[in-house]
């Protein structure tokens, strides 16, 4: 089945606190990104990757990195996390970045107390 | 850069009637469009999208949507909806290499 994961789905964290929310995609898709989706703002893009090696900021990447070593992974990292990054977090791929159909994945519900 | 506007934040309405959820954009390069939809607890899929040819687009779900150059718009519409279509509608424009949403329109269908 073509699918998007990510993982955790859930986690509570505390401020400072070193975390990283994984993202794979098992259909060999070259475009990969994050999003962070709050109440009232919609979604927001953190970064984005052309493939693998290749990436760049989105419109809201303040305080996120991230990787792309292989094709299929697309992890998102949070050096110090601040209250400021509570959100639910999206990552999504697709074939062709500009006009192909991302698919996203189940979303991953962050805290930082 | 591009920016995409969602005029409704909510869009109440009863079962069966007709509905369309508004959204205009603006870019300063050629676009592509697309409206995505978030049922309760889930990731978002998309319902159509707009690349080139027909403006109007048929989608998912008895969807469809009406590109408007002149007026930068690209409407959603249904002609009738069930209590199954409540969810939350994004639209969304991608110009160079970013895919820019709206802030959403939560459609609430009640019997």
């Amino acid at each position: 089945e073509a699918q998007v994961t990510q993982n955790p789905r859930y986690l509570i964290t505390v401020t400072g606190k070193k975390l990283t929310v994984t993202c794979s995609q098992n259909m060999n898709h070259e475009y990969m990104s994050w999003y962070r989706q709050d109440p009232g703002l919609g979604l927001r893009q953190i970064y984005y990757s052309m493939n693998v090696e290749v990436t760049d900021k989105g419109d809201v990447p303040e305080g996120y990195k991230v990787s792309r070593k292989e094709k299929r992974n697309f992890p998102l990292i949070l050096e110090s996390p601040s209250p400021n990054q509570t959100s639910l977090y999206f990552c999504a791929s697709s074939s062709d970045s500009g006009t192909g159909t991302q698919y996203f994945g189940p979303g991953t519900r962050l805290l930082v107390l | 850069a591009q920016s995409v506007t969602q005029l409704d934040s909510q869009v109440p309405v009863f079962e069966e009637a007709p509905v369309e959820l508004r959204c205009n954009y603006s870019s300063s390069v050629s676009v592509y469009l697309f409206w995505y939809v978030q049922y309760p607890n889930q990731g978002l899929q998309l319902l159509l999208k707009y690349l080139s040819g027909s403006t109007l687009v048929k989608g998912i779900n008895g969807f469809e949507a009406e590109f408007n150059k002149s007026q930068t718009s690209f409407h959603l519409r249904k002609p009738s909806v069930h209590i199954s279509d409540t969810a939350e509608y994004f639209c969304a424009v991608i110009g160079y290499s970013t895919l820019t949403f709206g802030k959403g329109t939560m459609l609430l269908v009640s019997p």
